[in-house]
C-alpha cells in the first residue's frame, strides 16, 4: 500500500543552521510527492512538489529531490530563519485513483535566534 | 491569490448531535476533498468529491459522515451522530484535476465532542 514516514520532531535549530527533514514512502504505483508546512493557526501550504523520478522541488530556499532508488524526498534548507518555525508534512498522491493524498506524522521546526 | 476557506474554526459539540463543517474551494477547481487529523496523529483522507458524486471515501467515512456541495460554492461535511473519537481537526481541499495535482488545503475547523 501507500504511506509516508517521517522524522519525528521537534527540531530544534539555531538560526542560520542547515535544515534536513527525513522523509521516505513506499508507493503501489508511482507518485508525486510534496511538503506542506503548516505556520501557527493556519492550514496546510504548499511548499514544493517533485512528480517525477530525480525532480527537484524548491520554493524560499527549501530544496527536496524525488530520489526512486531510495524511495525518499528529504526536505533541505542551507540556513534557517526563526520564520521558518512550523511543521512541515511530506505527502504522497495516489495516482491509482482520485489523487487521493497520504501524509507523513509531520515534523515540529523550532528555530531559535 | 485564491484560497480555501473554512467555516467555523473551532466548534464544540455534545456526543449525538450533528454537526456541519463548511468549505469554500478555490472556484475553477474541480476536485474536493476532506482529511482530519486527530491530536498527534497523521492526517488522514476521508472523501473525496467529484462531479456532485463521492469518488472515492476511506473505512473511516462510515454512515454517519455525508457530503454535499448544495450550490455553486460550498462544500460540506455531516456528521451526523457525533462520537468523542470524531474530535479532531478537518481540513477541507481543492483541486482543479487529479494526476499530479497539487490540493490547496484550508485553515480547518476544530471540532470537539464532548
Amino acid at each position: 500500500g501507500n504511506s509516508v514516514t517521517q522524522m519525528e520532531g521537534p527540531v530544534t535549530l539555531s538560526e542560520e543552521a542547515f535544515l534536513t527533514i527525513n522523509c521516505t514512502y513506499t508507493a503501489t504505483g508511482y507518485p508525486s510527492l510534496f511538503w506542506y508546512v503548516q505556520y501557527p493557526g493556519e492550514g496546510l501550504q504548499l511548499l514544493l512538489k517533485a512528480t517525477k523520478a530525480d525532480d527537484k522541488g524548491s520554493n524560499k530556499g527549501f530544496e527536496a529531490t524525488y530520489r526512486k532508488e531510495t524511495t525518499s524526498f528529504h526536505l533541505e534548507k542551507g540556513s534557517v530563519q526563526v520564520s521558518d518555525s512550523a511543521v512541515y508534512f511530506c505527502a504522497l498522491s495516489d495516482q491509482e485513483g482520485f489523487n487521493k493524498f497520504y501524509f507523513g506524522s509531520g515534523t515540529k521546526l523550532n528555530v531559535k535566534p | 491569490e485564491p484560497e480555501v476557506t473554512q467555516t467555523p474554526s473551532h466548534q464544540v459539540t455534545q456526543m449525538g448531535q450533528e454537526v456541519i463543517l463548511r468549505c469554500v474551494p478555490i472556484s475553477n477547481h474541480l476536485y474536493f476533498y476532506w482529511y482530519r487529523q486527530i491530536l498527534g496523529q497523521k492526517v488522514e483522507f476521508l472523501v473525496s468529491f467529484y462531479n456532485n458524486e463521492i469518488s472515492e471515501k476511506s473505512e473511516i467515512f462510515d454512515d454517519q459522515f455525508s457530503v454535499e456541495r448544495p450550490d455553486g460554492s460550498n462544500f460540506t461535511l455531516k456528521i451526523r451522530s457525533t462520537k468523542l473519537e470524531d474530535s479532531a481537526m478537518y481540513f477541507c481541499a481543492s483541486s482543479e484535476g487529479t494526476v499530479q495535482e497539487t490540493q490547496y488545503f484550508g485553515p480547518g475547523t476544530r471540532l470537539l465532542v464532548l
